[in-house]
């Protein structure tokens, strides 16, 4: 299985922040790399697919990046209803997430 | 498309657990489906993905032989059955359809459906 690791494992921010999420992978994926936002255990909610994709109805200061091993989540202004839990996921192989990247309010 | 999950249920240890996820709005014909847990206080963890509309079914190693994922004639209802259930398998578990196109990305996510092991 490939596994994804991701860090911080929580991070601490204030409105209006730019925060960098990181995602790294034990193989390369290519750009098969998908990023999650989760609020309070609810259903996960998809942000950005295939690395770098915004889905549709989703905020343009969400932005991803990257390829290979290497991949980034960017909030380049943090809300209010940013703080949440985000996961990536690669599906070079079945899908896996990573572990998670919990933000927080400072 | 929204996805609607069967109810939360109790179950004993080594008993099985079917989860129903019944789409509205579309189908699963042409969008693969995979089902995901999460522990409590864990991550994400994905059981396995089903096509449908080629009769292709891939399950996580290590949930292999105690799972089975299927989709209705119809393609509007997708199920997950886990058999020998241990006290581990207390989760949260969610159907999720993919958003189409190359991209195995999950668009719509059921509402999740608790499920606890317990004597």
């Amino acid at each position: 299985d490939i596994q994804m690791t991701q860090s911080p494992s929580s991070l601490s921010a204030s409105v209006g922040d730019r925060v960098t999420l990181t995602c790294q992978a034990s193989k390369d994926i290519k750009k098969h790399l998908n990023w999650y936002q989760q609020i309070s255990g609810k259903a996960p909610k998809l942000l950005i697919y295939d690395a770098s994709n915004l889905e549709i109805g989703v905020p343009s200061r969400f932005s991803g990046s990257g390829s290979g091993t290497h991949f980034t989540l960017t909030i380049s202004s943090l809300q209010p209803e940013d703080f949440a839990t985000y996961f990536c996921q690669q599906y070079e192989g079945l899908p896996t997430f990573g572990g998670g990247t919990k933000v927080e309010i400072k | 498309v929204q996805l609607v999950q069967s109810g939360a249920e109790v179950k004993s240890p080594g008993s099985s657990v079917k989860v129903s996820c019944q789409a509205s709005g579309g189908t699963f014909s042409s969008h693969p489906v995979s089902w995901v847990r999460q522990a409590p206080g864990g991550g994400l963890e994905t059981l396995g993905r089903i096509i449908s509309s080629i009769n292709i079914v891939d399950y996580a190693q290590r949930f292999q032989g105690r799972v089975t994922l299927t989709v209705d004639q119809s393609a509007t209802t997708a199920y997950m059955e886990l058999s020998r259930l241990r006290f581990e398998d207390t989760a949260v578990y969610f159907c999720a359809r993919e958003r189409g196109g190359a991209s195995v990305a999950l668009a719509s996510w059921g509402q999740g459906t608790r499920i606890t092991v317990s004597s």
